[in-house]
Order: C-alpha cells, then sequence, then structure tokens
C-alpha cells in the first residue's frame, strides 16, 4: 500500500525560528512536491522535485527551501518563520515523471507560527 | 481570476439525492483533469480522473467540456460517506507539468 509520512502532525513555533518538515515515501517515486493549504485558496505549490538532488521552484516558494538527499525523503526548511507561514502543508508523491500522474498526499502538518 | 474556480458550498443534500459540481479553469492549454476528495481533517485522494469523453465510476460520472473550459461531477445516490471536500485539479504546462487545484467544494449528506 501506498504510504506518505510526515515526520509532525502539529507544530508550533516562534517568528524567526528555523523549521524543518520532513516527509518519506516507500514507494520509489520519481517526484515529490510541498504544498500548503489554506481555507479558500486550495493548495498551493511550494517546491517540487523529479529527481534526487534536484528542486525546482513552484508557485511560492519564497521564504522557503527544499533538501532532497535521497529519493524517498524531501525536506522543506523554512529559514525563518513567519506567521504568514501558519498554514497546513502537504507532501506528496507521484510514480513518473510526467507531473499529472497520481500524487499521494500525506496526513499533514499543521504548522502554527507564533 | 484564479486558475481554478469552483463554488465552496458547502452542498446539503438528503441521502440517495443527485448532486452535481461544476469547475471551471482558465488556462485552454490544460489537458489532464481529475477530482480529488478531501475528507475532514484528512489528505486529499484521486477520486477520478477526468476524460474528454466523460466517464463513470459507480455513481459519480464526471464530464469535460473543453469549449466552455469547465468539469463537473455527479455523484447519484449521496450516501453519508460522501461527505468531504471535492477538488477540481487541473494540469499546467510551464516547463514542468504541475497540478492546479482549486479550493475545493464541500458537500454535507444529511441523513
Amino acid at each position: 500500500d501506498v504510504k506518505v509520512t510526515q515526520s509532525s502532525r502539529y507544530l508550533v513555533k516562534r517568528t524567526g525560528e528555523k523549521v524543518f518538515l520532513e516527509c518519506v515515501q516507500d514507494m520509489d517515486h520519481e517526484n515529490m512536491f510541498w504544498y500548503r493549504q489554506d481555507p479558500g485558496l486550495g493548495l498551493r505549490l511550494i517546491y517540487f522535485s523529479y529527481d534526487v538532488k534536484m528542486k525546482e521552484k513552484g508557485d511560492i516558494p519564497e521564504g522557503y527551501s527544499v533538501s532532497r538527499e535521497k529519493k524517498e525523503r524531501f525536506s522543506l526548511i523554512l529559514e525563518s518563520a513567519s506567521t504568514n507561514q501558519t498554514s497546513m502543508y502537504l507532501c506528496a508523491s507521484s510514480l513518473f515523471g510526467t507531473g499529472t500522474d497520481t500524487q499521494y498526499f500525506g496526513p499533514g502538518t499543521r504548522l502554527t507560527v507564533l | 481570476r484564479k486558475e481554478v474556480e469552483q463554488d465552496p458550498g458547502p452542498f446539503n443534500v438528503p441521502e440517495g439525492a443527485t448532486v452535481a459540481f461544476n469547475c471551471t479553469y482558465s488556462n485552454s492549454a490544460s489537458q489532464s483533469f481529475f477530482w480529488y476528495r478531501q475528507d475532514c481533517r484528512k489528505e486529499p485522494k484521486l477520486l477520478m480522473s477526468v476524460y474528454s469523453s466523460g466517464n463513470e465510476d459507480g455513481r459519480f460520472t464526471a464530464q469535460l467540456n473543453r469549449a466552455s473550459q469547465y468539469i463537473s461531477l455527479l455523484i447519484r445516490d449521496s450516501k453519508l460517506s460522501d461527505s468531504a471536500t471535492y477538488l477540481c485539479v487541473v494540469n499546467r504546462l510551464d516547463g514542468y507539468n504541475k497540478l492546479i487545484f482549486g479550493a475545493g467544494t464541500r458537500l454535507a449528506v444529511h441523513p
């Protein structure tokens, strides 16, 4: 069965802190994605990766960075957390490189920045 | 204008009802279309792909109108378990092929 896990379900951080969100998939998928989901705005793509050590900016990369050192792991980093980064963060993976394959999501991390 | 627009709802319907959701998209070059389902406090999951000729999966029927750039989802004989948010998803090709998610339409089925 497809499995995407995220390191935390809930996180509370303070403004200015460096925040790491981890995502692991066990399906040997090529592509991995980070989204944030906010009411009324839907899921917005932050960054994605189509291969180990490769990364591409999504639609809202400002204030974020990513790391993909191993195929199964994709990390999202908030260099200096701000209150407007309070959101639900969803990681996803997909098998092929076409970008439109089924995306399998993790359970999400609800981040609150105070 | 949002790339993918949906009526946020909620649609409150009794069990057994037929309900339809529409979604419009702005990029006429989009080629791939999907409906994802997201239960409350859960992650989105693929419900079905949408094909040009229309397609059906049990009680669910998806249709695509390229000329008007809208996608529909019809649910017949609604069940309590259909209560969820339905996300309309369209691809955008700008260097890489990406999925663009609508904000979702919430459905509440009551006894």
